[in-house]
């Protein structure tokens, strides 16, 4: 079936470093595809997303990038601060069969360290 | 705001009982989903719904069955709950079928089956 891998599984960066995590679809007929952060004790809510006709989207100091030749997308984040610190899912809608899901990553704990 | 709330933060059932999950969203959307969240595993599609009475089969149905008789609720009932049940369960939803819409997802209902 259809699946994303992500990695790391964790990430440890210095306050004001930059972190990259890097994701893996298979349905090569994915066309959107979110990050969502979630932060201890609290539901997972968006924070930025890609659709299949640009390579490229940036917000502030989160970007993703997208390569769907390659099938993987990246966040990164830049000047990293403690708030930053929380488990983050990359996901991808898929498509097959007619119907649409979403497939997720199994998370990044990211810890911002002061 | 949209808003999506789960009718409990924290259960506790014994092996075999039957136990159902509640969700709640109010903003008319016609997607509703139900995920379990594991250390290591990410989250998982249970199962979905894109209109009232209609319910479709995620990646882990097993044990599983739910209900949406009105569109602002979607129950997922285990029949007879079992110890590899114990998760956390996070309820979404989202604006409509087709589009990439975004993802809403309720505070969670960390359930233990003893």
């Amino acid at each position: 079936g259809e699946n994303v891998e992500q990695h790391p599984s964790t990430l440890s960066v210095q306050e004001g470093d930059s972190a990259v995590i890097k994701c893996t679809y298979s349905d090569s007929a994915s066309n959107y595809f979110p990050w969502y952060k979630q932060e201890l004790g609290k539901r997972p809510q968006l924070i930025i997303d890609i659709r299949s006709n640009v390579g490229e989207k940036k917000d502030q100091r989160i970007a993703v990038t997208l390569n769907k030749t390659a099938k993987h997308f990246s966040l990164h984040i830049t000047e990293t601060q403690p708030e930053d610190s929380a488990v983050y899912f990359c996901a991808a809608l898929s498509t097959t069969s007619g119907t649409y899901k979403y497939i997720f990553g199994t998370g990044t704990r990211l810890k911002v360290l002061a | 705001d949209v808003k999506v709330t789960q009718s409990s933060r924290y259960l506790v059932k014994r092996t075999g009982e039957k136990v159902f999950l509640e969700c709640v969203q109010d903003m008319d959307h016609e997607n509703m989903f139900w995920y379990r969240q594991d250390p290591g595993l990410g989250l998982r599609l249970i199962y979905f719904s894109y209109d009232v009475k209609m319910k479709e089969k995620g990646d882990i149905p097993e044990g599983y069955s739910v209900s949406r008789e009105k569109k602002e609720r979607f129950s997922l009932i285990l029949e007879s709950a079992s110890t590899n049940q114990t998760s956390m369960y996070l309820c979404a939803s989202s604006l409509r079928r087709e589009l990439t819409d975004t993802q809403y997802f309720g505070p969670g209902t960390r359930l233990t089956v003893l």
